[in-house]
């Protein structure tokens, strides 16, 4: 059970938008601290897509947009491409447990 | 070019120790807290240990006392050392760096490794 709740899955058709929404509590996203995304796909390390809840570095398409109100956050994805297909972390910090914690990732299949 | 490398990998037995390491190359370590994360097969992405830059050194409660996080500048270089390994601690473990200009606490990794698969089997 991760502390951060996100869908196990979402999908989209080329072109279409998606959002995967990332869920926490009054210790982690409530409290303020900062929502990163990450993506990963198969058999490579994580790559950094948005930091600080809304933040992209450099070279990630600005299809790729954060987002976050209260205890949750959200990653939008517009103009879904198959080079997508990927899974997709957030991650935060936990004042409770005093340490970072992540999503359980969402797969995003592109049909 | 900035890279991490993460080596020390392999199959150990249960109760047994292993030790890895992390390279760094195209940035100055001193200046950088690292961070170590674990992923499962098939599974999600888990923190298991922070060093910043003067030293200290962060866990989580899950694997404190077990897992122990060092670095020596000089070599460019970031060490975990794990002891007592369990079959759950079976994964692929990665390096990461923290990015700059992060939040306090919140840190987003900005630059990782390949990471290392360490198996823990009879």
């Amino acid at each position: 059970q991760s502390v951060l709740t996100q869908p196990p899955s979402v999908s989209g058709a080329p072109g279409q938008r998606v959002t995967i929404s990332c869920t926490g509590t009054s210790s982690n996203i409530g409290t303020g601290y900062d929502v990163h995304w990450y993506q990963q796909l198969p058999g490579t390390a994580p790559k950094l897509l948005i930091s600080s809840n809304t933040n992209r570095p450099s070279g990630v398409p600005d299809r790729f947009s954060g987002s976050k109100s209260g205890t949750s956050a959200s990653l939008a994805i517009t103009g879904l491409q198959a080079e997508d297909e990927a899974d997709y972390y957030c991650q935060s910090y936990d004042s409770r447990l005093r340490g970072s914690v992540f999503g359980g990732g969402t797969k995003l299949t592109v049909l | 070019e900035v890279q991490l490398a993460e080596s020390g990998g392999g199959l150990v037995q249960p109760g047994g120790s292993l030790r890895l390491s992390c390279a760094v190359s195209g940035f100055t370590l001193s200046s950088y807290d690292i961070h170590w994360v674990r992923q499962a097969t098939g599974r999600g992405l888990e923190w298991i240990s922070a060093i910043d830059k003067t030293g200290g050194t962060y866990y989580p409660g899950s694997v404190k006392g077990r897992f122990t996080v060092s670095r020596d500048n000089t070599k460019n270089s970031v060490y975990l050392q794990i002891d007592s390994l369990r079959a759950e601690d079976t994964a692929v473990y990665y390096c990461a760096r923290r990015a700059p200009g992060s939040q306090s606490y919140s840190d987003a990794f900005d630059i990782w490794g390949q990471g290392t698969m360490v198996a823990v089997s009879s």
